[in-house]
């Protein structure tokens, strides 16, 4: 099964605001909004970041938003810093039982 | 406070089989459906399939049938991944992630145990 698109790396600097983007179809970013989005850094397991679209765990810094539209969801990092610096998946419902990765993107804070 | 830890590092040889298991504490295990993610070296996170925790009926994602097989011991809290004539290509980080009520996302992972398959 195909991946869900996200670009292979972004980056920032100290303060600034980026933005990653993930792209699927109408079998699962399109019609769920089940859209999740993880940090993973390196050695290390992922941690959810935000789920059911644009929706925060206890914990998570509100420099973490995120959306979507259409096909595609967004997560916003905002005020870069240093620890910002990792990998970042999305992640959707596909199908009634199925979910379904990004391929990932390497997030640089310059 | 909620854990998840896992079994540590295997190294087999191919052909073999490997069980990885993922002990829940902090929570009872079937109050919360279990999903199984590889992760090869370099390469992003890939979803493998979950297992019902209530009822222990599994789903597997495609390319993950035949050889992988998820299973529980609720009498200990723990979640199984086996692997069964293992091959090079199955050498990855395996994570168990616990999914919140919705399903839909994991808001509690294992450490990852490292499988090396190689002769």
């Amino acid at each position: 099964q195909s991946a869900l698109t996200q670009p292979a790396s972004v980056s920032g600097s100290p303060g600034q605001s980026i933005a990653i983007s993930c792209t699927g179809t109408n079998s699962d970013i399109g019609i769920y909004n089940y859209v999740s989005w993880y940090q993973q850094h390196p050695g290390k397991a992922p941690k959810l970041m935000i789920y059911d679209v644009s929706n925060r765990p206890s914990g998570v810094s509100n420099r973490f938003s995120a959306s979507k539209s259409g096909n595609t969801a967004s997560l916003t990092i905002s005020g870069l810093q240093s620890e910002d610096e990792a990998d970042y998946y999305c992640s959707s419902k596909r199908g009634s039982n199925s979910l379904v990765f990004g391929g990932g993107t390497k997030l640089t804070v310059l | 406070q909620v854990q998840l830890v896992q079994s540590g590092s295997e190294l087999k040889k191919p052909g073999a089989s490997v069980k990885v298991s993922c002990k829940a504490s902090g929570y009872t295990l079937r109050s919360h459906a279990m999903n199984w993610v590889r992760q090869a070296p370099g390469q992003g996170l890939e979803w493998m399939g979950w297992i019902n925790t209530n009822t222990g009926n599994p789903s597997y994602a495609q390319g993950f049938t035949g050889r992988f097989v998820f299973s529980l011991d609720t009498s200990v809290n723990t979640a199984y991944l086996q692997i069964s004539s293992l091959e090079a290509e199955d050498t990855a980080v395996y994570y168990c992630a616990r999914a919140q009520y919705s399903g839909n996302a994991y808001d509690y992972w294992g450490q990852g145990t490292l499988v090396t398959v190689s002769s």
